[in-house]
């Protein structure tokens, strides 16, 4: 079976810019995820879909963040324009019954 | 929102020894999962406890559910240096396909052979 699957692995942007990541879940997943890492911490949830309804967004800043899966299967996240503390890992993942599964991340360096 | 306190934040320990993490909360879990997260990697699922008094085994991994459901731990026993990593707690809010997950800072282990 297919994990979750993101790109780009790395991004370097520099402030001000606009970057997207890009998630393709595993099938048949209904429900989406995505989340931010910072170098030594836990993921924080940013936003969740349900198929493609937003289940939760209360954690993402929607002044420059936003993301959308408009098929209810893929899903995009972006940021414009980003800063310095946005640098950090975003994590996809999707869920069935058997749990959450994650996909390797995207690294992003803003600078 | 419930607060996860993990500990210790960085362990270092030698090949062979033995090791505890712990994973606190201020009121009771739900249901608890732990994670393992390699380097590049996403988090992967180790187990879930749910039930007070709970304890799992995963070969020489040992997990712990506290009796008032406040408190977990994760016990390696004679670690190897594969067990290196970011080992996180979480806590699932809602249903286990379509809730959310609440992590702890997570505690990085390192096994030097």
């Amino acid at each position: 079976e297919a994990g979750v699957a993101q790109s780009p692995r790395y991004k370097i942007i520099e402030k001000r810019q606009s970057v997207a990541f890009w998630c393709n879940p595993i099938s048949g997943h209904a429900t989406l995820y995505w989340y931010q890492q910072i170098l030594g911490q836990g993921p924080k949830l940013l936003i969740q879909f349900q198929n493609n309804g937003v289940v939760d967004d209360s954690q993402l800043p929607k002044d420059r963040f936003s993301a959308e899966r408009l098929k209810g299967v893929d899903s995009t996240l972006k940021i414009q324009p980003a800063k310095l503390e946005d640098s950090a890992v975003y994590l996809c993942a999707s869920s069935s019954h058997k749990g959450l599964f994650f996909g390797s991340g995207t690294q992003l360096s803003v600078l | 929102t419930q607060l996860l306190e993990q500990s210790p934040q960085f362990l270092s320990i030698q090949e062979g020894e033995n090791l505890t993490v712990y994973c606190n909360s201020s009121s009771v879990f739900s249901s608890l999962q732990w994670y393992r997260q390699e380097p590049g990697e996403g988090p992967v699922l180790l187990v879930t406890v749910v039930t007070g008094g709970e304890v799992k085994k995963l070969k020489r991994l040992t997990f712990q559910f506290g009796d008032a459901r406040k408190d977990s731990s994760l016990h390696i026993t004679a670690a190897q240096p594969g067990d290196t990593g970011l080992y996180l707690c979480a806590e699932i809010s809602g249903s286990s396909n379509t809730g959310k997950l609440i992590f702890g800072q997570g505690t990085t282990l390192q096994v030097k052979p």
